[in-house]
């Protein structure tokens, strides 16, 4: 099956300063990878996700790059602010149809920064 | 908010008992995605209803059940705890299953489920 991995498991970063987040897959069936922030108490909120028909896509502070050859993915995040402190999960999904479209995880990065 | 709801918010129980967990989709929503988030194993997929009908299957034990209901609220069922069910379990909704490329799943709160 798929598996996911997300580096850094932690990462501290100065106000105003950029983030950057990376995950790869296992699958090269994988076609959906979205990024989902998960604050304390409270469920993982989707922040941004890409498919695979299109390489990089920004909304607004936050920018996902896609790379099918090399099965990577990331995050960037651009003029951090407190608020942005959170753990930050990378996931992957394929559509197999008659079979759901499960989302596999990576291992979540814990994102503080620091005013 | 996501507009999926999930009842309830904690639960505190003891080794050998049964809860369940109850979700309710998103509005218009007809596939229901249950996933557990633990310390050591992180967010894993356990099961997916779409339409009253088990879709897929994950890392579920046999313990464990679901369903889906006519009017698409689904329910988790989870018997004989062990201490080790201690977890967050999310529900998570999108609007169909199928397709050339994945639905977008909204996740609820989650309920935090403490076995002593």
């Amino acid at each position: 099956g798929e598996n996911v991995e997300q580096h850094p498991s932690t990462l501290s970063v100065q106000e105003g300063d950029s983030a950057v987040i990376k995950c790869t897959y296992s699958d090269s069936a994988s076609n959906y990878f979205p990024w989902y922030k998960q604050e304390l108490g409270k469920g993982p909120q989707l922040i941004i996700d890409i498919r695979s028909n299109v390489g990089e896509k920004k909304d607004q502070r936050i920018a996902v790059t896609l790379n099918k050859t090399a099965k990577h993915f990331s995050l960037h995040i651009t003029e951090t602010q407190p608020e942005d402190s959170a753990v930050y999960f990378c996931a992957a999904s394929m559509a197999v149809k008659a079979a759901g479209n499960k989302l596999t995880f990576g291992g979540g990065t814990r994102v503080l920064v620091k005013p | 908010d996501s507009g999926v709801t999930q009842t309830p918010k904690h639960l505190i129980t003891a080794t050998g008992q049964r809860v369940t967990l109850r979700c309710s989709p998103r509005s218009g929503d007809l596939s229901v995605y249950w996933y557990q988030q633990s310390l050591d194993q992180g967010l894993q997929f356990l099961i997916q209803y779409y339409n009253g009908e088990e879709r897929a299957k994950g890392n579920i034990l046999e313990r464990f059940s679901a369903q889906q209901f006519p009017d698409l609220h689904s329910e988790l069922n989870l018997s004989s705890l062990e201490l080790g069910d201690s977890a967050l379990y999310f529900c998570a909704s999108s609007v169909a299953t199928g397709g050339r490329s994945p639905d977008t799943q909204y996740f609820g709160p989650g309920t935090r489920l403490t076995v002593l």
